[in-house]
């Protein structure tokens, strides 16, 4: 049973399109996170939501909009993708809120080429 | 230089030797963390050593924190092939809540 799912695994893309990662946990966690690793390996927070409520929105382009029906599931929709947008993008979740005093648990990642 | 940065950017050993990494950071923190990145899948947390902690154990890993240097080490003993990953360090910086800062990591190679 995998605890931190995301889809799709692999996404290329041309410029200027619209896609959407999806990401679910079993865990019961109240806390998702959307990080994007660039290609150095560097890896930054980009939002967080606490039961359904943004907590955090770091500097990241509106074009970025996450979207949270239940606190299961966190979903990160990108309008009019751009070159710097590939990365790979990895959901994780938290039990509770508050990542410095919680480990969190993370999905496998999904790749994004923009062409 | 950033918050939680990992020393040396990679590594490579034998199997059966210690590897030892190092994670250097700024601010004050309340915690240190480590994962594993293996290539292609999501980060694993390691361990957890609380700003008030030296050393802790968990199986072959030790992990040291000195406040005082603002340096934490992660030690794996008797290394395994299995081991071959990346290991990145998180800090949580005292400017910015309870957010997470990662290291760009360490890449361990281990040689069978």
């Amino acid at each position: 049973d995998t605890a931190v799912s995301q889809t799709p695994k692999y996404l290329v893309t041309q410029m200027g399109n619209d896609k959407s990662i999806k990401c679910e946990q079993n865990l019961g966690h109240d806390t998702m996170y959307w990080y994007k690793q660039d290609s150095k390996k560097f890896l930054k927070i980009m939002f967080s939501y606490n039961n359904k409520e943004l907590i955090i929105n770091e500097t990241v382009p509106n074009r970025f909009s996450p979207k949270s029906p239940d606190k299961a599931h966190l979903n990160l929709h990108i309008n009019s993708l751009e070159l710097g947008d590939s990365a790979v993008y990895f959901c994780a979740s938290s039990l509770l809120r508050g990542q410095a005093n919680e480990k969190l648990f993370f999905g496998s990642g999904t790749q994004l080429s923009v062409l | 230089s950033q918050q939680g940065e990992e020393d040396p950017q990679a590594l490579s050993i034998q199997e059966g030797e210690n590897a030892t990494m190092n994670c250097s950071y700024k601010t004050s923190i309340n915690n240190l963390q480590w994962y594993r990145q293996n290539s292609g899948r999501g980060l694993v947390h390691l361990i957890l050593i609380r700003s008030n902690e030296r050393e802790k154990h968990s199986g072959r890993l030790r992990v040291t924190l000195d406040t005082s240097k603002k340096s934490s080490s992660l030690l794996i003993t008797a290394s395994r092939a299995a081991d071959t990953a990346s290991y990145f360090c998180a800090t949580d910086e005292e400017s910015s809540g309870d957010k997470l800062t990662f290291g760009t990591g360490t890449r361990l190679a281990v040689r069978p």
